[in-house]
């Protein structure tokens, strides 16, 4: 079954970049062009940012891109606002079944 | 507009049943897969079961197999999840979400979540 990992926290200040990682740990292939990456402030549902891999949803930035090396798949931030501290989860979709990462809390220093 | 209301949380004792309930609008319900996403307090989102449009198909996390089952309504544009054999454990707030501009699988509406306490 895939396990995705990523980086239990990253930071960076107004106007920079980050880039938040998620590997899948286990031995899934296939399908993992269908990862998503999602926005969740505080009390609030989470809001889908990037769709298979690289994709934007209407409404969302042009900060936000996503990309795939391997079995790592990546959301960089550019630009960063303080409205961009929340969490965030990546997540695929394998065989009818989704996972999502653990998580990665941005602050905005 | 589109929306997503989810309602039947609670409080309830291990061992008990409930069902949630997840009330549609503002789209043609019956054309999409519906999925249920849950998130214990303090934790990461885990996906937990997806119904396909018709209900024919349906899908389960290992963690809720054989205790869960999502169900659907297209006549009244409602999805269900009855939960059973209910562990502390399933402490979480229970979101419904759907794929309406974007390929299965990757959720772009999502309710507002009710919060499930199991606890004696």
């Amino acid at each position: 079954q895939s396990a995705l990992t990523q980086p239990a926290s990253v930071s960076g200040s107004p106007g920079q970049s980050i880039t938040i990682s998620c590997t899948e740990t286990s031995s899934g292939v296939g399908g993992y062009n269908s990862v998503s990456w999602y926005q969740q402030h505080p009390g609030k549902a989470p809001t889908l940012m990037i769709y298979d891999v690289s994709h934007r949803p209407s409404g969302v930035s042009n900060r936000f891109s996503g990309s795939k090396s391997g079995y790592t798949a990546s959301l960089t931030i550019s630009g960063l606002q303080a409205e961009d501290e929340a969490h965030y989860y990546c997540s695929s979709y394998v065989s009818n079944k989704s996972v999502f990462g653990g998580g990665t809390k941005l602050t905005v220093l | 507009q589109v929306q997503l209301v989810e309602s039947g949380g609670g409080v309830v004792q291990p061992g008990r049943s409930l069902r949630l309930s997840c009330a549609a609008s503002g789209f043609s319900f019956s054309l999409y897969a519906m999925y249920w996403v849950r998130q214990a307090p303090g934790k990461g989102l885990e996906w937990v079961a997806v119904i396909s449009y018709d209900g024919t198909d349906k899908f389960y996390a290992d963690s809720v197999q054989g205790r869960f089952t999502i169900s659907r309504d297209n006549s009244k544009n409602t999805l269900f999840l009855q939960m059973s054999s209910l562990r502390p454990e399933d402490t979480a707030v229970y979101y419904c979400a759907t794929s309406i501009t974007v390929p299965g699988g990757a959720f772009d509406i999502w309710g507002r979540g009710t919060m499930l306490t199991v606890s004696s």
